[in-house]
Protein backbone atom coordinates (compact mmCIF):
# COMPACT_ATOMS: atom_id res chain seq x y z
CA UNK A 1 0.00 0.00 0.00
CA UNK A 2 0.86 3.30 -1.01
CA UNK A 3 1.30 5.29 2.23
CA UNK A 4 3.40 8.66 3.59
CA UNK A 5 2.78 8.55 7.30
CA UNK A 6 4.11 12.52 8.96
CA UNK A 7 5.15 12.62 12.58
CA UNK A 8 7.05 15.69 14.68
CA UNK A 9 4.20 18.04 14.87
CA UNK A 10 3.89 19.33 18.74
CA UNK A 11 2.92 22.54 20.44
CA UNK A 12 5.94 25.14 20.49
CA UNK A 13 6.89 28.52 21.77
CA UNK A 14 7.07 31.60 19.19
CA UNK A 15 10.59 31.51 17.90
CA UNK A 16 11.26 28.03 18.57
CA UNK A 17 12.04 25.44 16.11
CA UNK A 18 10.73 22.11 15.38
CA UNK A 19 11.78 18.62 12.71
CA UNK A 20 9.02 17.80 11.12
CA UNK A 21 9.42 13.54 9.59
CA UNK A 22 7.45 12.44 6.72
CA UNK A 23 8.42 8.53 6.23
CA UNK A 24 6.89 6.81 2.72
CA UNK A 25 6.12 3.52 1.77
CA UNK A 26 4.81 1.21 -1.23
CA UNK A 27 6.21 3.13 -3.52
CA UNK A 28 9.76 3.87 -5.44
CA UNK A 29 10.56 7.19 -2.81
CA UNK A 30 13.96 7.99 -5.30
CA UNK A 31 11.52 7.89 -8.31
CA UNK A 32 9.36 11.16 -7.09
CA UNK A 33 9.30 14.89 -6.17
CA UNK A 34 7.62 15.58 -3.01
CA UNK A 35 6.23 18.47 -0.80
CA UNK A 36 4.81 19.90 2.43
CA UNK A 37 1.46 21.77 2.31
CA UNK A 38 -0.23 23.26 5.42
CA UNK A 39 -3.61 23.90 6.84
CA UNK A 40 -4.66 26.10 9.04
CA UNK A 41 -7.64 24.64 11.20
CA UNK A 42 -10.45 25.76 9.09
CA UNK A 43 -8.96 27.14 6.90
CA UNK A 44 -7.51 26.53 3.00
CA UNK A 45 -4.50 24.69 1.76
CA UNK A 46 -1.14 26.45 1.30
CA UNK A 47 1.95 24.89 -0.57
CA UNK A 48 5.25 25.12 1.41
CA UNK A 49 7.76 23.57 -0.13
CA UNK A 50 8.77 20.94 -2.70
CA UNK A 51 12.32 18.39 -3.01
CA UNK A 52 13.19 16.74 -6.60
CA UNK A 53 13.23 13.24 -6.81
CA UNK A 54 17.06 13.00 -6.99
CA UNK A 55 18.17 16.10 -7.45
CA UNK A 56 18.93 19.26 -5.07
CA UNK A 57 16.12 21.13 -7.01
CA UNK A 58 14.47 22.65 -3.82
CA UNK A 59 11.31 25.51 -3.81
CA UNK A 60 9.78 27.77 -0.93
CA UNK A 61 6.80 29.49 -0.93
CA UNK A 62 7.05 32.97 0.24
CA UNK A 63 5.91 32.80 3.97
CA UNK A 64 8.47 30.53 4.81
CA UNK A 65 11.45 31.30 2.63
CA UNK A 66 14.33 31.46 4.89
CA UNK A 67 13.01 29.95 7.82
CA UNK A 68 12.13 26.66 6.60
CA UNK A 69 14.39 23.88 5.07
CA UNK A 70 13.68 20.76 2.92
CA UNK A 71 15.91 17.82 2.92
CA UNK A 72 14.99 14.19 2.12
CA UNK A 73 17.13 11.24 3.15
CA UNK A 74 16.42 8.41 -0.07
CA UNK A 75 17.87 5.69 1.77
CA UNK A 76 15.63 5.89 4.66
CA UNK A 77 12.77 6.54 2.10
CA UNK A 78 12.12 10.40 4.49
CA UNK A 79 11.67 13.70 3.81
CA UNK A 80 11.82 16.27 6.70
CA UNK A 81 11.04 19.47 7.04
CA UNK A 82 13.47 21.90 9.55
CA UNK A 83 11.18 24.80 10.94
CA UNK A 84 13.39 27.83 12.61
CA UNK A 85 11.49 31.18 13.48
CA UNK A 86 8.36 29.66 14.06
CA UNK A 87 5.64 32.12 14.69
CA UNK A 88 1.84 32.43 15.53
CA UNK A 89 0.86 32.23 11.83
CA UNK A 90 3.02 29.12 11.12
CA UNK A 91 0.12 27.03 13.33
CA UNK A 92 -1.34 24.25 11.17
CA UNK A 93 -1.74 21.08 10.21
CA UNK A 94 1.40 20.01 7.93
CA UNK A 95 1.04 17.74 5.31
CA UNK A 96 3.61 15.89 3.19
CA UNK A 97 2.40 14.91 -0.15
CA UNK A 98 4.08 13.01 -3.43
CA UNK A 99 4.25 14.90 -6.86
CA UNK A 100 2.93 13.21 -9.77
CA UNK A 101 5.16 14.59 -12.21
CA UNK A 102 7.70 16.30 -11.00
CA UNK A 103 6.59 19.86 -11.53
CA UNK A 104 5.05 20.79 -8.56
CA UNK A 105 1.75 21.28 -9.75
CA UNK A 106 -0.37 17.71 -9.21
CA UNK A 107 0.33 15.81 -5.17
CA UNK A 108 -1.71 12.14 -5.78
CA UNK A 109 -0.57 10.65 -2.84
CA UNK A 110 -1.02 12.38 0.77
CA UNK A 111 -0.56 11.41 4.43
CA UNK A 112 -2.64 12.04 7.36
CA UNK A 113 -0.79 15.21 8.79
CA UNK A 114 0.77 16.21 11.83
CA UNK A 115 -0.38 19.27 14.04
CA UNK A 116 1.54 22.51 14.53
CA UNK A 117 1.17 24.90 17.30
CA UNK A 118 3.04 28.06 17.89
CA UNK A 119 2.12 29.33 21.12
CA UNK A 120 3.21 30.74 24.28
CA UNK B 1 -0.91 38.47 -9.55
CA UNK B 2 -0.27 35.20 -8.78
CA UNK B 3 -3.90 34.00 -6.95
CA UNK B 4 -6.45 31.61 -7.75
CA UNK B 5 -9.95 32.28 -6.97
CA UNK B 6 -12.66 30.31 -6.72
CA UNK B 7 -16.41 30.50 -5.04
CA UNK B 8 -16.85 29.84 -1.42
CA UNK B 9 -19.74 27.61 -1.71
CA UNK B 10 -21.98 26.06 -4.30
CA UNK B 11 -24.37 24.34 -3.76
CA UNK B 12 -26.63 21.48 -6.54
CA UNK B 13 -29.34 18.86 -6.15
CA UNK B 14 -28.62 15.30 -5.88
CA UNK B 15 -28.20 14.07 -9.55
CA UNK B 16 -27.74 17.52 -11.17
CA UNK B 17 -24.01 18.67 -12.72
CA UNK B 18 -21.98 20.97 -10.33
CA UNK B 19 -19.63 23.38 -11.87
CA UNK B 20 -16.70 25.25 -9.68
CA UNK B 21 -14.43 27.45 -11.19
CA UNK B 22 -10.89 28.61 -10.85
CA UNK B 23 -9.86 31.98 -11.82
CA UNK B 24 -6.33 33.04 -12.41
CA UNK B 25 -4.20 35.49 -14.45
CA UNK B 26 -3.30 33.31 -18.02
CA UNK B 27 -4.39 30.47 -16.16
CA UNK B 28 -5.04 28.42 -19.53
CA UNK B 29 -1.22 28.28 -20.19
CA UNK B 30 -0.32 26.02 -17.26
CA UNK B 31 -1.74 22.96 -15.85
CA UNK B 32 -4.38 22.58 -13.30
CA UNK B 33 -5.62 20.00 -10.98
CA UNK B 34 -8.35 20.04 -8.77
CA UNK B 35 -8.61 18.13 -4.73
CA UNK B 36 -11.46 17.08 -3.17
CA UNK B 37 -11.29 17.43 1.02
CA UNK B 38 -14.19 15.78 3.39
CA UNK B 39 -14.05 16.96 6.70
CA UNK B 40 -11.58 15.27 8.66
CA UNK B 41 -9.79 13.87 5.73
CA UNK B 42 -6.63 14.76 3.59
CA UNK B 43 -6.95 16.05 0.47
CA UNK B 44 -7.51 13.98 -2.46
CA UNK B 45 -6.66 14.59 -6.27
CA UNK B 46 -9.13 14.02 -8.87
CA UNK B 47 -8.02 15.79 -11.56
CA UNK B 48 -4.48 16.82 -12.98
CA UNK B 49 -3.34 18.03 -16.10
CA UNK B 50 -6.53 20.01 -16.46
CA UNK B 51 -8.72 17.55 -17.69
CA UNK B 52 -6.63 13.68 -16.20
CA UNK B 53 -8.60 11.47 -13.93
CA UNK B 54 -6.36 9.65 -11.53
CA UNK B 55 -7.00 5.60 -11.24
CA UNK B 56 -9.85 5.19 -8.87
CA UNK B 57 -11.84 8.46 -9.52
CA UNK B 58 -15.40 8.04 -10.87
CA UNK B 59 -15.97 9.27 -14.69
CA UNK B 60 -18.56 11.81 -13.21
CA UNK B 61 -15.55 14.57 -12.77
CA UNK B 62 -14.52 16.06 -15.30
CA UNK B 63 -12.29 19.38 -15.61
CA UNK B 64 -11.40 22.10 -18.52
CA UNK B 65 -9.25 24.84 -18.50
CA UNK B 66 -9.01 27.94 -20.91
CA UNK B 67 -8.19 31.46 -21.01
CA UNK B 68 -8.04 32.68 -17.38
CA UNK B 69 -10.75 29.84 -16.13
CA UNK B 70 -10.40 26.35 -15.00
CA UNK B 71 -13.67 24.61 -14.29
CA UNK B 72 -14.43 21.05 -12.48
CA UNK B 73 -17.41 19.37 -13.35
CA UNK B 74 -19.54 17.06 -11.27
CA UNK B 75 -22.00 15.05 -13.62
CA UNK B 76 -24.65 13.56 -11.59
CA UNK B 77 -23.71 14.53 -8.32
CA UNK B 78 -24.08 12.20 -5.16
CA UNK B 79 -24.49 13.09 -1.50
CA UNK B 80 -20.52 12.20 -1.43
CA UNK B 81 -19.42 14.33 -3.23
CA UNK B 82 -19.81 17.41 -0.39
CA UNK B 83 -16.83 18.27 0.32
CA UNK B 84 -14.24 21.35 0.00
CA UNK B 85 -12.58 21.29 -3.82
CA UNK B 86 -9.09 23.33 -4.16
CA UNK B 87 -7.88 24.07 -7.15
CA UNK B 88 -3.97 24.36 -7.64
CA UNK B 89 -1.74 25.37 -10.39
CA UNK B 90 2.07 26.30 -10.34
CA UNK B 91 2.99 30.38 -10.79
CA UNK B 92 6.17 31.32 -9.27
CA UNK B 93 5.66 27.95 -6.50
CA UNK B 94 2.28 26.17 -6.54
CA UNK B 95 -0.61 28.41 -5.57
CA UNK B 96 -4.01 26.78 -4.12
CA UNK B 97 -6.93 28.46 -4.47
CA UNK B 98 -8.93 29.44 -1.63
CA UNK B 99 -11.61 26.29 -1.74
CA UNK B 100 -15.26 26.04 -2.97
CA UNK B 101 -17.87 24.46 -0.29
CA UNK B 102 -19.51 22.01 -2.74
CA UNK B 103 -23.11 21.78 -1.04
CA UNK B 104 -25.46 18.42 -2.49
CA UNK B 105 -29.16 18.82 -0.79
Amino acid sequence: EVQLVESGGNLVQPGGSLRLSCEASGFMFTGYGMNWVRQTPGKGLEWVSYIGAGSPTIYYGDSVKGRFTISRDNARNSMYLHMNDLRAEDTAVYYCARDLGGSADSFDVWGQGTLVTVSS
Amino acid sequence: SNELTQPSSVSVSPGQTATITCSGDKLGDRYTSWYQQRPGQSPVLVIYQDNKRPSGIPERFSGSNSGNTATLTISGTQVMDEADYYCQAWYTGTVFGGGTKLSVL
